[in-house]
């Protein structure tokens, strides 16, 4: 079985300071990570993935993710962020399989 | 590309009526998976299918839900009878040939309300 860990609900952090949004996964074979981005009324975006490489990986409207095996984490990261930001971010695995498991979602607020 | 297209948006419906969800995959993609959105759940899989063929629908909660596939371009989920507790936001999502390592993209989900 895969899991997503989402640790915190709620992320709040003021425009132009750094953001990070926390996830740690859970799988059996090579571990493939994303992020996705929901806006409100919105369908899932995507933002990165993972899937071997560089443990730094870098995607859409400036986020980048760290890929850290030996603590299973793949945290979200942006250096300064926008009001724009403000939405509700998945992480996701897929092992081997077709099967993508989400994490709960943590919904970013940025303020201005 | 106009990316993954859902029909209708919005579902309102009473308790016992029939209700189809629509789904228009990206083109050239062989791979589309039914999801469902609730607060307390999160998103849940309900069912993939590979070159129109359902590969797992384990994810279906019962067999009021049903799935069709009948070609590339094409795909509806069904809900009869609906009852509340489906009140949900569906998304569909699609991805290219070698699912495995590659990304889904979703539509924009309709939210269906059961009365």
């Amino acid at each position: 079985a895969q899991s997503v860990a989402q640790p915190e609900d709620q992320v709040n952090v003021a425009e132009g300071n750094p953001l990070t949004v926390k996830c740690t996964y859970s799988v059996s074979g090579n571990p493939y990570l994303f992020w996705y981005v929901q806006y409100p009324n919105r369908g899932l975006q995507f933002l990165l993935k993972y899937i071997t490489g560089d443990n730094l990986v870098k995607g859409s409207y400036g986020f980048e993710a760290e890929f850290n095996k030996s603590q299973t984490s793949f945290h979200l990261k942006k250096p300064s962020a926008l009001v724009s930001d403000s939405a509700l971010y998945f992480c996701a695995v897929r092992g081997d399989d077709y099967k993508l498991s989400f994490g709960a979602g943590t919904t970013v607020t940025v303020r201005a | 590309d106009a990316g993954v297209i859902q029909s209708p948006r919005h579902e309102v419906t009473e308790m016992g009526q029939e209700v189809t969800l629509r789904c228009k995959p990206i083109s050239g993609h062989n791979s589309l998976f039914w999801y469902r959105q609730t607060m307390m759940r999160g998103l849940e899989l309900l069912i993939y299918f590979n070159n129109n063929v359902p590969i797992d629908d384990s994810g279906m909660p019962e067999d009021r839900f049903s799935a069709k596939m009948p070609n590339a371009s094409f795909s509806t989920l069904k809900i009869q009878p609906s009852e509340p507790r489906d009140s949900a936001v569906y998304f569909c999502a699609s991805s290219f040939p070698g699912a495995t390592k590659n990304i889904q993209y979703f539509g924009a989900g309709t939210r269906l309300s059961v009365l």
